[in-house]
């Protein structure tokens, strides 16, 4: 019955590679998130989608695609990984078009790193 | 950086004692929300006070806004070991996409 689902919860790759993180929701929201959590904690959006739109994209490289099949998926593929991209990745989901407005409901993240 | 600032940076009490945690940000804002985080976890959700809100309770947890000031804290009263997590502020902007940006995050250490 988990809320918001990510898979895989640990990914260990090489530079140069090409991954995907996967983030389900069964909460019925209709917008949905990505967050970067880096080694300092800090906390910081990547994108955004509202019913399979994308609204939000934070100045993040093009080496990060965002894909949304349907409201309740959101994966992230990431091509030609580097050292810098080793972070924790969030997925999150709320309900409503501004997402700011509401609270967000959180994965368990994704931990990449990138060797 | 539109990032919240948060202070703390780091608080360490004792069982029965209350936390505070302020925040601090530099934008207009619809609303501020609290989140805590355990280690190794995701974030979870505590309160939102809505910018024409002052002051707000949940349980243990007691949210304040001012918003002349740009800023908020958070009281977390009769502490428990259970309540060691990072805390996060996030707020809700009145521009834009009205994303959420967060704070800087405190790390709250209660010992038994």
């Amino acid at each position: 019955d988990t809320a918001v689902s990510q898979t895989p919860k640990y990914l260990v790759t090489q530079m140069g590679n090409d991954k995907s993180i996967k983030c389900e929701q069964n909460l019925g929201h209709d917008t949905m998130y990505w967050y970067k959590q880096d080694s300092k904690k800090f906390l910081k959006i990547m994108f955004s989608y509202n019913n399979k739109e994308l609204i939000i994209n934070e100045t993040v490289p093009n080496r990060f695609s965002p894909k949304s099949p349907d409201k309740a998926h959101l994966n992230l593929h990431i091509n030609s990984l580097e050292l810098g991209d080793s972070a924790v990745y969030f997925c999150a989901s709320s309900q409503g078009g501004a997402g700011g407005r509401n609270e967000q409901f959180f994965g368990p993240g994704t931990r990449l790193t990138v060797l | 950086s539109q990032q919240g600032e948060e202070d703390p940076q780091a608080l360490s009490i004792q069982e029965g004692e209350n936390a505070t945690m302020n925040c601090s940000y530099k934008t207009s804002i619809n609303n501020l929300q609290w989140y805590r985080q355990n280690s190794g976890r995701g974030l979870v959700h505590l309160i939102l006070i809505r910018s024409n809100e002052r002051e707000k309770h949940s349980g243990r947890l007691r949210v304040t806004l001012d918003t002349s000031k740009k800023s908020s804290s958070l009281l977390i009263t009769a502490s428990r070991a259970a309540d060691t997590a990072s805390y996060f502020c996030a707020t809700g902007q009145n521009t834009g996409f009205q994303k959420l940006v967060f704070g800087t995050g405190t790390r709250l250490l209660v010992s038994p």
